[in-house]
């Protein structure tokens, strides 16, 4: 169990040009979360995904963001446009199907600094 | 809607006594409960949850928390503090009916030697 990869680590971007991170779940974890972090914050909720199907999004994730999980594997979140106040971490998280605990699990995060 | 509170930004204790950090929840039915560590600059680690059946969990590295219906609390504990335990902690909340996870702001532990 190699746990949940996620790609970049970090990025430094300039204003206006799009950014996309990578999510590796566990393997067999049909559920994949995206959240955001900003310094002395608790994570917030962007959005997730049962299997290939995104089920829920936060008003957080404006028109700018958009999440993909295709064929139900790995997820990438694409940030269009990126403005200073996007600049923070990005963390992944999976969880097993319902029945098998409910921990969802969180990778090392992906920072974003928007320059 | 779900909500979690960590009323303390940070708590100190010595090392070698007892630390207790604090989170209530509001959900509007059963939930599941969580708590999780965060070391500077890296990702979240699960420490225990309560799902169902003994109010008091245990956990990882020592830790365990008691749920507490009544009062709508599941305050994380450790006998014993380390060094060690100096980080970011977070009480985390999902409802029942929804796939969601809510996290508290966070409580900065710092225990001092």
């Amino acid at each position: 169990d190699t746990g949940v990869s996620q790609n970049p680590r970090h990025k430094i971007t300039k204003r206006g040009q799009n950014v996309t991170f990578r999510c590796d779940p566990i393997s067999e974890h049909n559920r994949l979360y995206w959240y955001r972090q900003t310094l002395g914050q608790g994570p917030e909720f962007l959005t997730y995904f049962q299997n290939e199907a995104q089920l829920e999004k936060s008003r957080l994730l404006s028109d700018r963001f958009s999440a993909e999980r295709p064929k139900g594997s790995f997820s990438t979140l694409e940030i269009q446009r990126t403005e200073q106040g996007d600049s923070a971490m990005y963390l992944c998280a999976s969880s097993p199907a319902e029945g098998f605990g409910n921990t969802i699990y969180f990778g090392e995060g992906s920072w974003l600094t928007v320059v | 809607a779900q909500s979690v509170a960590q009323p303390e930004d940070q708590v100190n204790v010595a090392e070698g006594n007892p630390l207790t950090v604090k989170c209530t929840y509001s959900v509007s039915g059963n939930p599941y409960l969580f708590w999780y560590v965060q070391y500077p600059n890296r990702g979240l680690q699960f420490l225990l949850k309560y799902i169902t059946g003994d109010n008091l969990v245990k956990g990882s590295y020592g830790f365990e928390a008691e749920f507490n219906k009544s009062q709508t609390s599941f305050h994380l504990k450790k006998p014993s503090a380390l060094v060690s335990d100096s980080a970011l902690y977070f009480c985390a909340v999902r409802d029942r009916g929804t796939y969601k996870y809510i996290f508290g702001t966070g409580t900065r532990l710092k225990v001092l030697a």
